[in-house]
């Protein structure tokens, strides 16, 4: 079945340091979205990627979806201490009431 | 933000007993629903998607006669796991999907943790 990984695992940053995510599906998606968990909270929609190539910005987190529809990223600039959590990438084979499969997951501490 | 809700939020119960959670979508309608499990610094795990007014259809090797889930209504999915055990102690999630063709964000509820003595 459909396979989605991320790297790294864990990644502890000092404040203001910038912090990557990785994420890589075993099969093209048609679309791929990336959620935010804090500890002990519930995932928390950020933004949704759909076309090849595509680069979207939500002030300092920055998302790219690769060319072959089947790796994504996320780049956080000069990180706070409110980033703190788990971040997950979900891809997704379809549109509307599709499943999603979830990442393996990112949880980024930060050293203030 | 659309507002998805869970009941209990938590709960702890004798092995051997069953436990219903409730998934309700509080300002819209959900024809499809999701049910997601998730161990403790683990990723969440699909176990099922929920129609309303259909039979779920469950992801492979989640037993469908242990996981009963019932859509009865288009803001209410109920989760029942039934002869609980252990193993069964975990973090429960429901979402549902906003009603965008395109943006198809998921909402997710709060989260119901069980725990199985």
């Amino acid at each position: 079945g459909q396979q989605v990984m991320q790297i790294p695992q864990y990644q502890h940053v000092q404040e203001g340091e910038d912090f990557t995510t990785y994420c890589n599906s075993s099969t093209t998606l048609s679309n791929i979205q990336w959620y935010k968990q804090r500890p002990g909270g519930h995932p928390v929609f950020l933004i949704q990627l759909v076309k090849s190539g595509e680069v979207k910005k939500q002030k300092r987190l920055t998302f790219q979806f690769g060319e072959a529809k089947k790796n994504s990223s996320l780049h956080i600039t000069a990180t706070q201490t409110t980033d703190v959590g788990t971040y997950f990438c979900a891809g997704g084979v379809g549109f509307g009431n599709e499943k999603l499969t979830f990442g393996t997951g990112t949880r980024l501490t930060i050293i203030p | 933000g659309a507002v998805v809700s869970q009941h209990p939020s938590w709960v702890i119960c004798k092995s051997g007993t069953s436990v219903k959670i409730e998934c309700r979508s509080l300002d819209f309608q959900a024809t499809t629903m999701f049910w997601y499990r998730q161990f403790p610094k683990q990723s969440l795990m699909l176990m099922a998607t929920s129609n309303e007014g259909s039979k779920a259809t469950y992801e492979q090797g989640v037993e469908k006669d242990k996981f009963l889930i019932n859509h009865a209504s288009l803001t209410l999915s109920t989760l029942t796991v039934t002869s609980a055990h252990p193993e069964d102690s975990s973090f429960y999630i429901c979402s549902a999907p906003g009603s965008g063709r395109i943006t198809t964000e998921q909402f997710f509820g709060p989260g119901t943790r069980l725990t199985v003595l």
